[in-house]
């Protein structure tokens, strides 16, 4: 069964300080991977994306990672700052002919405090 | 440019009542798809559109049905509320499928 489990389910950090989330999935074969970002009350935006060929991928003060020998993506964040709040979501396009479903993880839960 | 765009935020129904979700996107997405959001659970697909007059099934389409008259409007209609319908609604669309989804800003759903 196709699925996407991330850890820790929650977290929080001081301002200033890195952190890294956790993304294990069962998606085989995908077409690629992607990491979002969903403020409180809002839809989620993403972040990053790396195709199955990918090892890491950068956007700013994000950076995902994908080891697809061991299904594994993480999600680094450096410097945190408060607006970086919010819960993670990492996403797996699978490709399996004919489906357009995205297998969603249940999300990291990110609370940074002053 | 919008992007995706709910009505409503927020909205409290009645057990049998019904009511409909709109969704509207201007990006000429073909594809578009209805998501509920429980606690602690991933976003689950209701319903999907890969264009205008063709929908289709996700994995909880249970007491929901949807339309697609135009590229861009795909609307989700509750026929009989019930409190398992309680739940965060986001609609998204994509130009193509695996590519990324923009997503609405959500309606919030209580059914008492």
């Amino acid at each position: 069964k196709n699925q996407v489990e991330q850890s820790p389910q929650s977290l929080i950090i001081l301002e200033g300080k890195n952190c890294t989330l956790q993304c294990n999935y069962t998606v085989s074969p995908f077409s690629n991977l992607r990491w979002y970002k969903q403020d409180t009350g809002r839809g989620p935006v993403s972040l990053t994306i790396m195709t199955f060929s990918e090892n890491t991928k950068s956007n700013g003060r994000y950076t995902a990672t994908l080891d697809a020998d061991t299904k594994q993506s993480s999600l680094h964040i450096t410097a945190s700052q408060l607006s970086d709040s919010a819960s993670y979501i990492c996403v797996v396009s699978p490709t399996t002919s004919g489906t357009y479903k995205y297998i969603f993880g249940t999300g990291t839960r990110l609370k940074v405090l002053a | 440019n919008a992007g995706v765009t709910q009505t409503p935020k927020f909205r409290i129904l009645k057990i049998g009542q019904s009511m409909t979700l709109q969704c509207t996107q201007d990006m000429n997405h073909n594809y578009m798809y209805w998501y509920r959001q429980d606690p602690g659970m991933g976003l689950k697909l209701i319903y999907y559109s890969v264009g205008a007059g063709i929908t289709d099934k996700g994995e909880v389409p249970n007491g929901y049905n949807v339309s697609r008259s135009t590229t861009e409007d795909f609307p989700l209609r509750l026929e009989l509320a019930a409190p398992s319908q309680t739940s965060v609604y986001f609609c998204a669309s994509t130009v193509r499928t695996g590519a990324e989804a923009f997503f609405g800003q959500g309606t919030r759903l209580t059914v008492v």
